[in-house]
Formats: structure tokens, sequence, C-alpha cells
């Protein structure tokens, strides 16, 4: 599976858009983008997945460009709940579906 | 819905014991994963059931553990004899039909395990 690169941690301020890119030079055909958002002492958890181009829900907003050797998740409006740790995975849809997790961006979300 | 349950949420054992995790996934969900995250590191992938069966289970370091899934029902991960470096949080997650793409994982909050 394709390895994903993603800062380690960012800053914000209430009220701004965070804008989180992730590397995977390597996404084959059958895989997709898909993030997930953990607090300490949770497990995480499921925020947006995509294949290509667009994806957006209540929640946030995925962009994958044509060649999808990146994507970027955008989080409109962060609030101090959003202070996370954002994880980008490739998963492959076919053999044995394995999800694999990189290292995580640290977002704080600054009053 | 009832989301994944784990039990317990913490414990803690001598080197040596044997600590046994449960985890109960969603109602009708096929799939079922075993992941944990030691200290500092990443979360790593440990096994993954589709039903009872396991699909790959590439990720179990040692033989000193033994995980579970009779029924394809809850699972159990088995850690026999614990040493010092199991120490970590187990998580488990479940997910849908296997055969359909865009099918999220979903974690419980996980085990913390402690291993003295």
């Amino acid at each position: 599976l394709a390895k994903t690169t993603q800062p380690i941690s960012m800053d914000s301020y209430e009220g701004q858009e965070v804008n989180i890119t992730c590397s995977h030079n390597n996404i084959a055909t059958n895989d997709y983008i898909t993030w997930y958002q953990q607090f300490p002492s949770q497990g995480p958890r499921f925020i947006i997945q995509g294949y290509k181009t667009k994806v957006t829900n209540e929640v946030a907003s995925l962009f994958i460009p044509a060649d999808r050797k990146s994507s970027t998740l955008s989080l409109p409006r962060v609030s101090l709940s959003d202070t996370a740790v954002y994880y980008c995975l490739v998963t492959r849809f076919s053999g044995t579906y394995k999800y694999i997790f990189g290292t995580g961006t640290r977002l704080k979300v600054l009053a | 819905e009832a989301g994944v349950t784990q039990f317990p949420s913490h414990s803690v054992i001598e080197k040596g014991q044997t600590v046994t995790l449960r985890c109960d996934p969603i109602s009708g969900h096929d799939n079922l994963y075993w992941y944990r995250r030691v200290m500092g590191k990443e979360i790593k992938f440990l096994l993954h059931f589709v039903k009872e069966s396991k699909q790959d289970e590439s990720g179990m370091p040692n033989n000193r553990f033994l995980a579970e899934r009779t029924g394809g029902t809850y699972s159990t991960l088995k850690v026999q004899p614990a040493e010092l470096e199991d120490s970590g949080v187990y998580f488990c997650a479940s997910s849908q039909d296997y055969r359909a793409s865009g099918s999220p994982l979903h974690f419980g909050n996980g085990t913390r395990l402690t291993v003295t």
C-alpha cells in the first residue's frame, strides 16, 4: 500500500479554514483516500473518503487532484473542539482491505 | 446503532500474566480489525477477520498473541504471556460488506494495556 506523508503538526485559530495536505505518490488504481480524526482516549473516527476530484460532507471537504498523488482535507471554520490528530490513509478495497495509518497531523486550534 | 465496544477499557497486569481483550463490533459488520499503538508510535495493523475467518494476520507480532472470532460476532485478543513491550492501546474496528468500496472503519475507544 502507498505510504502517506503529512505534516506532523499544525496550529490554527478559531474560525479559520484549515487545510491539511497528504502526499501518497505510490497510490494505485484500486486505492481510496480516507481521513480519520482522533481525540485523546478515543478511537479514530471516520471523517471523509474519496477517490478523485472533490468530496464534501457536513464536516469537511476532500480535494484530490487528477494524478491522485496527494489530497487535501479542508476543515471550514475550525473551533477549539477540532483540536485532534488527523490521519490520512490510503485504503485498498480489494484483497485484504488493509487500512494503514501514518503518523498523522496534530492540529491545535487556538482561541 | 450501538458502536464498537471494547472491554476492558484499561488493564494492568504483570509480566508473564495473561490478558484477554474483547471487542464487540457493530451488529452485522462482517469485517473486524485489531490495531494497536505502542507508546509514541503509529497505529499498527494486527489482523483482519472476515466473519469468523482470519483474512490477514500479517501484523500479529508473535505467537504470544492469539485472536479469535467464534461465530463471526465478537472477537477476543489474548496475550499470553504478556511482556513489557506489549503495553499500549489496542483498538478494534469493524466495517460492513467487504465487497463494497467505501465502507469506512468504525473504531472502539480502545483497551489501554499496561504490563509492569
